[in-house]
This record gives C-alpha cells, sequence and structure tokens, in this order.
C-alpha cells in the first residue's frame, strides 16, 4: 500500500519553513525519508521507527503518529540547498523480509 | 558519494532487445536493491537480495530478474524490451536490510528504448 504524501508540490523563499506530510492507510512500523536533487540518486535523511527512535540527520526533523499512522517532515529555515524532491517510504514490519515502499514525492523549489 | 556503484550510466537499446544492469554494492553492505523510476513518479520497489539470497519481490515483471553473486555484486536483467521500460533505474546497498538501517542508492542506469 503505498503512503500518501502531501503537498505535491512547494515553493518557497529561502529562510521559510515547510512540513511535508506522508500518510498511510495501515499500520508503520518504520518510516524512512530521502531527498532526491534532479538527475541524482536519493539521499537518506532519517527513519523514525515505532516507539520513538529516530535515526537521521542533524538539521532535519520529523515526527511518527503510530495512532495516526503519519509522518511530517519539518524543514525550518530553507536553504536553496533544500530543493529537490522528497520522498518518504513506508515499512509495516521489522521484517527483514519486508520491503519499504515509497510515495510519489513533494517537489520542494526553494527561491532565493 | 554513496559507495553504490552502478554500470553502465546509459544504456540505449531497442524493443525487443535484451540488457543487464550491474550493481556493486558499499563495502560491508549485504543487501541490494533494486527500484525503477519512471518520469515523474516514485520509486518503484522491484526485488532485494541479501547475502546471495532473494529476499523481497515487488511489482518485478517475469520479464525482469535479477541475481545476487557471491562477491555480493547484483544483476538486473531486463528481457524483451517494451517502450514503456524506459526508466532510471536505481540500485541500493544497505548493511543488513529491513527497516532499521538506511539506504544508500547508487547514481543509476538511465535506460531509453527507442
Amino acid at each position: 500500500q503505498q503512503p500518501v504524501q502531501s503537498p505535491q508540490a512547494v515553493i518557497l523563499r529561502e529562510g521559510e519553513d515547510a512540513v511535508i506530510n506522508c500518510s498511510s492507510s495501515k499500520a508503520l512500523y518504520s518510516v524512512h525519508w530521502y531527498r532526491q536533487k534532479h538527475g541524482e540518486a536519493p539521499v537518506f535523511l532519517m527513519i523514525l521507527l515505532k516507539g520513538g527512535e529516530q535515526k537521521g540527520h542533524e538539521k532535519i526533523s520529523a515526527s511518527f503518529n503510530e495512532k495516526k499512522q503519519q509522518s511530517s517532515l519539518y524543514l525550518t529555515a530553507s536553504q536553496l540547498s533544500y530543493s529537490g524532491t522528497y520522498f518518504c517510504g513506508t515499512d509495516l514490519t521489522s521484517n527483514r523480509d519486508d520491503k519499504i515502499i515509497f510515495g510519489k514525492g513533494t517537489r520542494l523549489h526553494i527561491l532565493p | 558519494d554513496s559507495g553504490v556503484t552502478q554500470t553502465p550510466k546509459h544504456l540505449i537499446t531497442a524493443t525487443g532487445q535484451r540488457v543487464t544492469l550491474r550493481c556493486s554494492p558499499r563495502s560491508g553492505d549485504l543487501s541490494v536493491y533494486w527500484y525503477q523510476q519512471s518520469l515523474d513518479q516514485g520509486l518503484q520497489f522491484l526485488i532485494q537480495y541479501y547475502n546471495g539470497e532473494e529476499r523481497a519481490k515487488g511489482n518485478i515483471l517475469e520479464r525482469f530478474s535479477a541475481q545476487q553473486f557471491p562477491d555480493l555484486h547484483s544483476e538486473l536483467n531486463l528481457s524483451s524490451l517494451e517502450l514503456g521500460d524506459s526508466a532510471l533505474y536505481f540500485c541500493a546497498s544497505s548493511q543488513e536490510g529491513g527497516s532499521v538501517q538506511p539506504q544508500h542508492f547508487g547514481d543509476g542506469t538511465r535506460l531509453s528504448i527507442l
């Protein structure tokens, strides 16, 4: 079941804040966040695990609401380098043979 | 540089042909994943291998197959190619797999079917 990301796209000015949401119709074990710049490979940002543990980036924060089956990525005081497409990926179990399903992405464009 | 190497970077071929995409994971990573990314689409999971064995399968077509070799590099074979197979194919690796570890992506192979 593919997670749903919102918004699909957002344009900000440098220094403004952004929130990107990721929703699932099923209970989640983990949420992964990646950023992909145009023409480049996706780059790992953060993993949020059921129970509250987080692993990831120092300058980006995120939340994981297990009851609502949602995660949000917070980009504060955005910089030009934050531009790109942000993907969330969800995993339903802790089983090693389970797979991460990615959403369609949120395009973020930062203007100077 | 993620440490994941994919070759070739670009591949142009015709319908009906067969191609092989190659991936070398980061040193120490045992798990390899393959994804397909079409224009304006997200990352579609194809298949995962762990230490030479298939671990998870996504929406991978029967015309596509993959394997992971004893040296841990992986190959994705695409046969009877169709126009719709044109896409960016990414390989990613992680230490063991599962939900608790990040995946490190290669730069991808861009496949164009004429």
